[in-house]
């Protein structure tokens, strides 16, 4: 099977800092990984994804990295913002497999 | 946007009935997914669905479940006997081509 695990259940940042979150996941076999944001109340959003055959992804403010050396994910936000403040889930998928794995989620705090 | 939508945001019942929670996916998705959040754990895999058959179920997902796309544009989860451990956020996700899956706002299923 899969697990996915954070480093850390919460971090807390000032505003206008870089975020990161590590996560870390154990099937080699895993070759599509996301990261989601839950905010209060609803569903998990989609902020990004990476194949296995990427080591970086880039978008609006949040970079993906992926060693798959080491089987770690993180997720860097820019310049964090109040709206950044949610859950974020690592999440893995087995090749050929359809469900998702949730990691435990890490609880961002902005700091104004 | 299109969103997935699901239908009610909060159910109560009492142990031993049955619940239907209702999704309507993006509508021009194939795959179709149920998960659920138990208050303050991580967020898991029950079920997938293409093409009107289970392509994918977890352990959790026992004889109690049973899902169904009874229209077009419908995904229903039935739970035919809750019992208790079964109170949880229930989330319903589509996509259209089997990566990035999006999510509906859930249901707050709660067992008395």
């Amino acid at each position: 099977g899969e697990s996915v695990g954070l480093h850390l259940p919460t971090l807390s940042v000032q505003e206008g800092d870089n975020s990161i979150i590590n996560c870390a996941y154990s099937n080699s076999a895993s070759d599509y990984f996301i990261w989601y944001k839950q905010e209060s109340g609803k569903g998990p959003q989609f902020i990004i994804d990476i194949r296995s055959n990427m080591d970086k992804r880039q978008g609006q403010r949040v970079t993906v990295l992926l060693n798959k050396t080491v089987k770690h994910l993180s997720l860097q936000i820019a310049a964090t913002q109040p709206g950044d403040s949610a859950v974020y889930f690592c999440v893995s998928r087995l090749k050929g497999a359809q469900k998702l794995v949730f990691g435990q989620g890490t609880r961002l705090t902005i700091n104004p | 946007e299109p969103e997935v939508t699901q239908t009610p945001s909060h159910q109560v019942t009492q142990m031993g009935q049955e619940v239907i929670l209702r999704c309507v996916p993006i509508s021009n998705h194939l795959y179709f997914y149920w998960y659920r959040q138990i208050l303050g754990q991580k967020v898991e895999f029950l079920v997938s669905f293409y093409n009107n058959e289970i392509s994918e179920k977890s352990e959790i997902f026992d004889d109690q479940f049973s899902v169904e796309r009874p229209d077009g544009s419908n995904f229903t989860l039935k739970i035919r006997s809750t019992k208790l451990e079964d109170s949880a956020m229930y989330f319903c996700a589509s996509t259209s081509w089997g990566a990035e899956q999006f999510f509906g706002p859930g249901t707050r299923l709660t067992v008395l």
